[in-house]
């Protein structure tokens, strides 16, 4: 069975400072991967998303994601925080079937 | 601009009552989905439609039944609805082909008392 597993269910980091969420996935989730993101009292949105072009995935507002295989991690990073960044944000991995992660949520302290 | 649309963003019911939850999407996509989202547990996947009238048990079925008449529509449904089904629940749609982003409504909480 295919799991994602986000490490850290809160994070805090101060304002303009590095943003770094953990996702390890199973070696059996099929190489597509994605972040999404939940701002309160809304559905999910896509960040990024993964399908074996590039390791290194851009996405909006300023985050972006390193695929990297002999660790099974998809790590979600921004260079600087913004207030704005405060939300949840989910891991997820598969094909038409997609197992989320159980979330990370942002703190942005300013 | 891609519509996920849920019929309520707010229900109260009472425990043992019948309750449906609608999902409409206008992007013609094949793939439709209802997962339930609780503190701690992220989403969980409740049932899965690839095409008009076909659907496939997620990983929390029990409880959940589900109907896709029409492409655009698909309904959630609590046949004698539990206090244990408080939640939040999000309905997706997608095309079929695999790595599609996943467009979401924004939510229906509902509570049962």
């Amino acid at each position: 069975a295919q799991s994602v597993t986000q490490l850290g269910s809160h994070v805090s980091v101060s304002e303009g400072a590095l943003v770094l969420l953990r996702c390890n996935y199973s070696s059996s989730v099929p190489p597509y991967l994605f972040w999404y993101v939940q701002y309160p009292n809304q559905g999910l949105q896509l960040l990024l998303k993964y399908t074996s072009a590039a390791t290194l995935v851009k996405g909006i507002n300023g985050f972006e994601a390193e695929f990297k295989k002999s660790e099974t991690s998809f790590h979600l990073t921004k260079p600087s925080a913004h207030m704005s960044d405060a939300a949840e944000y989910f891991c997820a991995g598969g094909y038409q079937k997609v197992t989320f992660g159980t979330g990370t949520k942002l703190q942005v302290i300013p | 601009d891609v519509k996920v649309t849920q019929s309520s963003r707010y229900l109260v019911k009472r425990t043992g009552e019948k309750v449906f939850l609608e999902c409409v999407q206008d992007m013609d996509h094949e793939n439709m989905f209802w997962y339930r989202q609780d503190p701690g547990l992220g989403l969980r996947l409740i049932y899965f439609s690839y095409d008009v009238k076909m659907k496939e048990k997620g990983d929390i079925p029990e409880g959940y039944s589900v109907s896709r008449e029409k492409k655009e529509r698909f309904s959630l449904i609590l046949e004698s609805a539990s206090t244990n089904q408080t939640s939040m629940y999000l309905c997706a749609s997608t095309f079929r082909e695999g790595g599609n982003t996943q467009y979401f409504g924004p939510g229906t909480r509902l509570t049962v008392l």
